[in-house]
C-alpha cells in the first residue's frame, strides 16, 4: 500500500541548533514533493517544492533534499529560533494530474 | 489579499442534521480541494476538482458531497451528520492539480454531537 511517513510526531530542539525533519514515502513514483508549515488553529502554508530531478533546494533557513533512490527527503531549519515551532507537513503527488497526499506532520518545538 | 476564504469557522451540528461549508478563493486557481484532519491522521483528501465543472473523490469521500459552482467557489455539503464527522475542514486552491503549491483557508472546526 502506498505510505508516507514523517519520522516522529515530535521533535525537541535548541535554540540555534539545526533541526532535521524526515518524510519517507512507499509506492509512490512523485514528480514534486512539497513541505508545509501548520501553525495551531491555522491553514498549512507551503515553504518549499522540489521536483524528483533535483537534489537540494534552500530558502533562506530552510534546506530540503530529495533521494529517489531512499524514497526520502530531508527538511533542515538551520539556526533554529523559537518561532519556528510549528507542525511541520510533507505533501507529494504521483506523476500525473493528481492531488497532494500529505504525511502525518511533525511537531517541532524549539527550546529557548 | 483573500486567498481562500472558508465559512464558518466553527460549527455544531445535532446528528441528523445537514449543513454545507463554503469555500471561495480569488487567485483564478482551477484546482480546488477539500481536506478534513482528525489528530493521529492527518490531511486526508474528501473531493476535489481539477477544474471547473469536475469534481473526484478523494481517500475519505463517503458522507459528502460537493459542487464546483464556479470557477472561484467549492462547497462541501454533509447531508447527514455523524459524530465520525467532527473533524477540522480545511479548504485549499492551486493553479493546477498537484505540481504546483496549495493554498489553504483558516479551516473550519465542526463538531457533531
Amino acid at each position: 500500500s502506498q505510505k508516507i511517513e514523517q519520522n516522529s510526531e515530535a521533535l525537541n530542539i535548541q535554540e540555534g541548533k539545526t533541526a532535521t525533519l524526515t518524510c519517507n514515502y512507499t509506492n509512490y513514483s512523485p514528480a514534486y514533493l512539497q513541505w508545509y508549515r501548520q501553525d495551531p488553529g491555522r491553514g498549512p502554508v507551503f515553504l518549499l517544492l522540489i521536483r524528483e530531478n533535483e537534489k537540494e533546494k534552500r530558502k533562506e533557513r530552510l534546506k530540503v533534499t530529495f533521494d529517489t533512490t531512499l524514497k526520502q527527503s530531508l527538511f533542515h531549519i538551520t539556526a533554529s529560533q523559537p518561532a519556528d515551532s510549528a507542525t511541520y507537513l510533507c505533501a507529494l503527488r504521483n506523476s500525473g494530474n493528481t492531488p497532494l497526499v500529505f504525511g502525518k506532520g511533525t511537531r517541532l518545538s524549539v527550546i529557548a | 489579499n483573500a486567498g481562500v476564504t472558508q465559512t464558518p469557522k466553527f460549527q455544531v451540528l445535532k446528528t441528523g442534521q445537514s449543513m454545507t461549508l463554503q469555500c471561495a478563493q480569488d487567485m483564478n486557481h482551477n484546482s480546488m480541494y477539500w481536506y478534513r484532519q482528525d489528530p493521529g491522521m492527518g490531511l486526508r483528501l474528501i473531493y476535489y476538482s481539477a477544474s471547473e465543472g469536475t469534481t473526484d473523490k478523494g481517500e475519505v469521500p463517503n458522507g459528502y458531497n460537493v459542487s464546483r459552482l464556479n470557477k472561484r467557489e467549492f462547497s462541501l455539503r454533509l447531508e447527514s451528520a455523524a459524530p465520525s464527522q467532527t473533524s477540522v475542514y480545511f479548504c485549499a486552491s492551486s493553479a493546477k492539480t498537484g505540481g504546483t503549491e496549495a493554498f489553504f483557508g483558516q479551516g473550519t472546526r465542526l463538531t457533531v454531537v
